[in-house]
């Protein structure tokens, strides 16, 4: 089973700056990687596919990096709604596996 | 628009059995992979099952391998989890989620709502 590691497990940062989730593999994923959003009572929603390609309507501050082991989610200026928790998820290799995720809070 | 609604949840004993469905719209049902993914109280995300477009591929993760089935109706734009011998550690909110493709392309482009178990004595 490939293991999905994300950090850091809750990331303070003050509206309009820049937040920056990490997400490792325990092997390598290529580019078979996506990123999802939730917040409190709600179902998730895909941000990202193919590690960088953002899904339909997530707004441009939302982008995607990384091949292989490390991965990075980057929200270049937070918003009042970004505040929320994030799941990576591979989808290589069966069991499909997410990381634990990042809870981003208001500073 | 995307519409999917899952049903079935509720309160179960150890041991018992649930039937979990999710009914899909907007979307052209057959075309599309399907998935179930739950998440136990105030804990992370965690795939269960996925099904192909046509029924002919599925998959399980070990924690509830041997226990359960995941099915679909193509005609009545269903989905559908069974699950039996029900443990404590099956309680979570249940999610069914749609897939980028009939099947390879194992991201959830859409999500339900969710559906709760709670299996306690």
């Amino acid at each position: 089973e490939i293991v999905m590691t994300q950090s850091p497990a809750t990331l303070s940062v003050s509206p309009g700056e820049r937040a920056t989730l990490s997400c490792r593999a325990s092997q390598s994923v290529s580019s078979t990687l996506a990123w999802y959003q939730q917040k409190p009572g709600q179902a998730p929603r895909l941000l990202i596919y193919g590690a960088s390609t953002r899904a339909t309507g997530i707004p441009a501050r939302f982008s995607g990096s990384g091949s292989g082991t490390e991965f990075t989610l980057t929200i270049s200026s937070l918003q009042s709604e970004d505040f929320a928790v994030y799941y990576c998820q591979q989808y290589t290799d069966w069991p499909l596996t997410f990381g634990g995720g990042t809870k981003v809070e208001i500073k | 628009e995307v519409q999917l609604l899952e049903s079935g949840g509720g309160f179960v004993q150890p041991g018992g059995s649930l039937r979990l469905s999710c009914a899909a719209s907007g979307f052209t049902f057959s075309s599309f992979a399907m998935t179930w993914v739950r998440q136990a109280p105030g804990k992370g995300l965690e795939w269960v099952s996925s099904i192909s477009g046509n029924g002919g591929y599925k998959y399980y993760a070990d924690s509830v391998k041997g226990r359960s089935a995941i099915s679909r109706d193509n005609s009545m734009n269903t989905l559908s989890l069974q699950i039996n011998s029900l443990r404590t550690e099956d309680t979570a909110v249940y999610y069914c989620a749609k897939e980028k493709s009939t099947w390879g392309d194992n991201w959830f482009e859409a999500w339900g709502q969710g559906t709760l178990v709670t299996v306690s004595s």
